[in-house]
C-alpha cells in the first residue's frame, strides 16, 4: 500500500465509450500526476496538477480531459479513444513541486483495453 | 530533452547471486528514484536518492549527481525480487514543477 488508490484496476472499452479513471491519495500531498506506460515504451508522463491547478499538459490528446476537484483526488475521462491507447495508467502524487524536488508516490495503475 | 538510460536491459539470475543495475542520465537533474515495478504493475518505491548512498536491508543505492549516473545493488538476490527496475530522475520543468522522466528499466528474473 502506497497511500494512492486506483479504481478501476481494468477497464475495457468500446472506441465509441465514455469512462472515467479514479485516483485518490490519502497521504497529505497537494500534487497529483497522471502517467501513461504503453508496451515497449518508457512511461511517460501526461498531466500535472498542483493545488487543484493543471501545470502540465504533456501534449495529450484532448480524448484524455483530467479533472482534479481537490487536493486528495483525480480522474482522468475518457472518450472516442483509439485502440493505440490500450496502456497502463498510473496516478501518483507527491508534496507541493518546487525546485529542490520531492518523491512522487504511484498507485497500483488502471489497465485501460480499448477494443 | 533528458535522456535516461538503464543497463542492462535484462537481467537472469540464479537465487543467492549479487546484481548491479546501472542508471545513466544525460543533463543535471535535482533528485532521482529508483522503484520495482511487480508484475502487476504497481510501482514500489526503492530509493529516493538524489545524491549519495542509501541501504534498505538487501538493496542499496549509490548516485553520484556530477557525473550523472546512480547504481542500484540487490544483493542475495530472491525469487520475489524479479520485476522491472525503474531509475526516474526529477527535472524541474519551465512551469516550475515536477516531472518524472523515466529510463527504459531493467528486467531482472532470478530463478530458483
Amino acid at each position: 500500500e502506497t497511500g494512492v488508490t486506483q479504481t478501476p484496476r481494468h477497464l475495457v472499452m468500446g472506441m465509441t465509450n465514455k469512462k472515467s479513471l479514479k485516483c485518490e491519495q490519502h497521504l497529505g500531498h497537494n500534487a497529483m500526476y497522471w502517467y501513461k506506460q504503453s508496451a515497449k515504451k518508457p512511461l511517460e508522463l501526461m498531466f500535472v496538477y498542483n493545488f487543484k491547478e493543471q501545470t502540465e499538459n504533456n501534449s495529450v490528446p484532448s480524448r484524455f480531459s483530467p479533472e482534479c476537484p481537490n487536493s486528495s483526488h483525480l480522474f482522468l475521462h475518457l472518450h472516442t479513444l483509439q485502440p493505440e491507447d490500450s496502456a497502463l495508467y498510473l496516478c501518483a502524487s507527491s508534496h507541493n513541486p518546487g525546485l529542490a524536488g520531492v518523491e512522487q508516490y504511484f498507485g497500483p495503475g488502471t489497465r485501460l483495453t480499448v477494443t | 530533452g533528458i535522456q535516461v538510460e538503464q543497463s542492462p536491459p535484462d537481467l537472469i539470475l540464479q537465487e543467492g547471486a549479487n546484481s548491479t543495475l546501472r542508471c545513466n542520465f544525460s543533463d543535471s537533474v535535482n533528485n532521482l528514484q529508483w522503484f520495482h515495478q511487480n508484475p502487476w504493475g504497481q510501482l514500489i518505491n526503492l530509493f529516493y536518492i538524489p545524491s549519495g548512498t542509501k541501504q534498505n536491508g538487501r538493496l542499496s543505492a549509490t548516485t553520484v549527481a556530477t557525473e550523472r549516473y546512480s547504481l542500484l545493488y540487490i544483493s542475495s538476490s530472491q525469487t520475489t525480487d524479479s520485476g522491472v527496475y525503474f531509475c526516474a530522475v526529477n527535472l524541474v520543468s519551465n512551469f516550475g514543477n515536477e516531472k518524472l522522466t523515466f529510463g527504459t528499466g531493467t528486467r531482472l528474473t532470478i530463478i530458483p
